[in-house]
């Protein structure tokens, strides 16, 4: 059980263009998604917690108009990363929280490489 | 500023050796600490602790917080070499929303 999904799982796209990556909670419903941004060989830092039906909260020094983060349903949140650069180059991994639950389980990642 | 701190941040054992992570922290109202497990992708959940000196235990991993001394080691014995992989402290700092995660201790098993 507690298994989160995302799409894709890798992505190349040239700079000024926007991706979209999604997160799905596939057995249980999460009404507070978490995403994530790893650079390499360091940790995970929270960019924005998604709360479903709500704005996203975003954490100090994270763009929320270059994040743009939809929380539309109890199992799936959207991260839209827009007109990409280089620097935006990154592992995003997000995670879910079930209901009633303090844990949080992680999705795959995403890799974004932007050209 | 809230901090986790992990230390070693590599480390190179063999097959059979007993190994020890550490994971210490500083951050406003502490709730609980998590280790978890990163291979190549996503992290898996290894434990959740919250309360000190109460030992977790799953097979050959244990785990135990001290609030006191603001730290939690992460024991593996026997180790394996499917043990290899990154393994990362967080912390929930002011709620349960916000994780804070440390830089990871990197453990390569060899044969």
């Amino acid at each position: 059980g507690a298994v989160v999904s995302q799409h894709p799982s890798r992505v190349i796209c040239k700079s000024g263009t926007s991706v979209k990556i999604e997160c799905r909670s596939l057995d249980f419903q999460a009404t507070t998604m978490f995403w994530y941004r790893q650079f390499p060989k360091q940790s995970l830092m929270l960019m924005a917690t998604s709360n479903e039906g709500s704005k996203a909260t975003y954490e100090q020094g994270v763009e929320k108009d270059k994040f743009l983060i939809n929380h539309a349903s109890l199992t799936l949140s959207t991260l839209t990363v827009t007109s990409a650069h280089p620097e935006d180059s990154s592992f995003y991994i997000c995670s879910a929280r079930p209901q009633a639950a303090v844990e949080q389980y992680f999705g795959p990642g995403t890799r974004l490489t932007v050209t | 500023e809230d901090k986790v701190v992990q230390s070693p941040l590599s480390l190179v054992v063999h097959e059979g050796d007993t190994v020890t992570l550490n994971c210490s922290y500083e951050v406003t109202n502490f709730r609980s600490l998590l280790w978890y497990k990163q291979e190549k992708k996503a992290p898996t959940f290894l434990f959740m602790l919250t309360s000190s000196g109460i030992e977790k235990k799953s097979g050959r991993l244990s785990s135990i917080l001290d609030k006191k001394e603001l730290f939690s080691i992460l024991n593996i014995t026997a180790t394996q070499t499917g043990d290899s992989a990154v393994y990362l402290c967080a912390v929930f700092s002011g709620g349960y929303n916000k994780l804070i995660f440390g830089a990871g201790t990197r453990l390569a098993v060899h044969p």
